[in-house]
């Protein structure tokens, strides 16, 4: 089983629509959570930061984390077409500092 | 905002070269990460660097590599002698406290070797 799994996609949705972008795993040390935005050819672009479970809100993105399922998710309300870009989960925690990332899932919002 | 930058964005080398690819990380960042990502493939973590050491590197970083923080800002990877499938993104990144903060990347240097 790998360590992080994502759907790659891709996913297209209309502008305004709700995108649900989801992350399992396996490892249950991982503690720190993270989704990454990344827009071709530049780097993982920092959006959302939660340790262990529950919800965080910033704007029109909310992460959730649920541990006990070892199951990720970052929704995006009100969905723009500047948001289209490839999504990446990553996650760390144990003896390790490094973050292991999901394959990413590229998502298309339609004008 | 601060950022991390990466120089050169793009480099091409013969394989059997060396290639020096530099960074200078956000300003009051304690901990130097460099990762890669081959075309299509995931992010992966290469090396991490505190203090002045290697504090942890994944397989991948072989006796091919190294890391160096020559000065107060700047963070280099080295190549000795590059192979084809050293071709890949690489990014940058720094953090900069304990296990709470979070990673912070640079755009990255894409390195072509021919």
């Amino acid at each position: 089983q790998k360590e992080v799994e994502q759907d790659p996609g891709p996913l297209s949705v209309p502008e305004g629509a709700i995108v649900s972008l989801n992350c399992t795993y396996s490892n249950s040390a991982f503690q720190y959570f993270m989704w990454y935005r990344q827009y071709s050819r530049k780097g993982p672009e920092l959006l959302m930061y939660t340790y262990s479970s529950g919800n965080k809100e910033d704007g029109r993105f909310t992460a959730q984390v649920d541990k006990s399922s070892k199951y990720i998710s970052l929704f995006i309300r009100d969905s723009q077409p500047s948001d289209s870009a490839t999504y990446l989960c990553a996650m760390k925690g144990g003896a390790t500092n490094k973050l292991i990332f999901g394959t990413g899932t590229l998502l298309a919002v339609q004008p | 905002e601060p950022e991390v930058t990466q120089t050169p964005s793009h480099q091409v080398t013969q394989m059997g070269q060396e290639v020096i690819l530099r960074c200078v990380p956000i300003s009051n960042h304690l901990y130097f990460y460099w990762y890669r990502q081959i075309l299509g493939q995931k992010v992966e973590f290469l090396v991490s660097f505190y203090n002045n050491e290697i504090s942890e590197k994944s397989e991948i970083f072989d006796d091919q590599f190294s890391v160096e923080r020559p000065d107060g800002s700047n963070f280099t990877l080295k190549i000795r002698s590059t192979k084809l499938e050293d071709s890949a993104m690489y990014f940058c990144a720094s953090r900069r406290g304990p296990d709470n903060s979070p990673l912070h990347f640079g755009n990255g240097t894409r390195l072509t070797v021919t």
